[in-house]
């Protein structure tokens, strides 16, 4: 079993849907990351959180310590949300231990 | 402001042959810096970090290795690619927080 699991691990939703998906992780960590992986390959980092939520236009991260889960929404979606959306569990020292991804689709 | 770079940005080499990809950070000093590898239709793992000058951890055992030659350089080195080095190789540096990521190497070995 992988220390970080995201589902679902592909998701196809139509412009304007209400998006969301999970991680959960079985390591104990010092922070939570929300990366997003473009076509071309490049990354970047969306969220670090360690406790409650974050927001950030219409991205919204969240993270429950005791249940070692975590979430990211994403409201009003756009195709131009289509990437793929990876968690990554920080064991410390900013040791990132990824999820497989979860390779979004928005059609318009 | 802070800027990864990494090259080349993408290379084919033959099994055997050595590889060299570098990574320069600009724009601070002292950064944690990282190496990533994405194969083929899996996850991002962890190769190796630095957090200083000289100093290397290896994460997972392997074919590769790494070394820190500047502050804000970082090299990832092979003396004989296999097939299986093939993948996404990744440069990121970090603050204390958040990761910054380079924008890729794709390597193909044949």
């Amino acid at each position: 079993k992988n220390e970080v699991e995201q589902s679902p691990q592909n998701l196809t939703a139509q412009e304007g849907e209400f998006i969301t998906i999970n991680c959960s992780y079985s390591v104990g960590i010092s922070a939570l990351h929300w990366l997003q992986q473009h076509p071309g390959g490049g990354i970047v980092s969306l969220f670090m959180l360690s406790s409650g939520k974050k927001k950030h236009g219409r991205l919204i991260a969240t993270i429950n310590i005791q249940e070692k889960h975590s979430s990211l929404h994403i409201t009003a979606s756009h195709p131009r949300d289509s990437a793929v959306y990876i968690c990554a569990a920080d064991r410390g020292a900013q040791k990132l231990v990824f999820g497989q991804g979860t390779r979004l689709t928005i059609n318009p | 402001s802070q800027t990864i770079h990494q090259w080349p940005a993408t290379l084919v080499q033959p099994v055997g042959s050595p590889l060299s990809l570098e990574c320069t950070v600009e724009g601070t000093s002292n950064p944690n810096l990282y190496w990533y590898r994405q194969a083929a239709g899996r996850g991002l793992q962890l190769l190796f970090y630095s957090v200083g000058i000289g100093q290397i951890s290896s994460e997972v055992p392997q074919n590769l290795s790494a070394s820190r030659p500047q502050d804000r350089q970082f090299i990832l080195s092979s003396k004989k690619l296999l097939l299986s080095d093939s993948g996404f190789y990744l440069c990121a540096w970090g603050p204390g927080g958040s990761q910054y990521f380079g924008p890729g190497t794709r390597l193909t070995v044949t």
